[in-house]
């Protein structure tokens, strides 16, 4: 069972839609990133939110937490073709505690 | 300043014998993460490391994984004897100390078990 669950697994739009993708879970969670990763490649963070409704901004990408800390969402606007990859989530119950990964989207911008 | 280094990139091997992969952290960070990656599945986490002393080993299959930190720098993950169920990316990654939200991976070595 996954302490995180992503939706969807695999999403393919054209260049310019807007996107979101999701992130939830039946735990509390005391920190949250999101990281996105490209073949061949390791994670790379983008955020880290801490704040039950916390939104934060990243150029076209908008993170926000649930109020409830339980669950994440990220948003693309205009996507591009360099915004394809493995978007994972992870979460940490506490200071201090590791990091648990989802299982990722994969999003794929076509041009 | 370079970032976490990993090596080999790849590796291809036969089932039972042995493999193991090298991680250099960046400079003066004093936790090190090694993670699995299988296929289509997020990192899970093997072992973490404060410095030279293994914190956190749980999710680490002690028969056949071994690790190890000396003097609190580069770490080395072993495989002995591989599985073809260790086909995956084993990846590293370095934060400056334990609770820094942030984990800097490495690009990870892809072990192919033939």
């Amino acid at each position: 069972t996954q302490l995180l669950e992503q939706s969807p697994q695999f999403l393919s739009i054209q260049e310019g839609e807007n996107l979101t993708v999701y992130c939830n879970s039946s735990s509390v969670f005391s920190s949250l990133q999101w990281y996105r990763q490209e073949p061949g490649e390791g994670p790379v963070l983008l955020v880290t939110v801490v704040t039950g409704g916390e939104v934060k901004k990243l150029k076209r990408l908008t993170f926000q937490f649930g109020d409830a800390r339980k669950d994440s969402s990220l948003h693309i606007t205009a996507a591009q073709p360099g915004d394809t990859g493995l978007y994972l989530c992870a979460g940490a119950r506490g200071y201090g505690q590791n990091f648990v990964f989802g299982p990722g989207t994969r999003l794929s911008v076509l041009p | 300043e370079a970032g976490v280094v990993q090596s080999p990139r790849y590796k291809i091997i036969e089932k039972k014998q042995p493999v193991a992969f090298w991680c250099n952290p960046i400079s003066g960070h004093n936790t090190l993460y090694w993670y699995r990656q299988n296929l289509g599945q997020g990192p899970e986490l093997l072992i973490r490391y404060e410095n030279e002393e293994a914190v956190d080993d749980s999710q680490l299959p002690k028969d056949r994984f071994s690790a190890e930190r000396l003097k609190g720098v580069d770490s080395t993950l072993k495989i002995q004897p591989a599985e073809l169920g260790d086909s995956a990316v084993y990846l590293c990654a370095s934060s400056p100390r334990q609770g820094e939200y942030i984990q800097y991976f490495g690009a990870g070595t892809r072990l192919s078990v033939l």
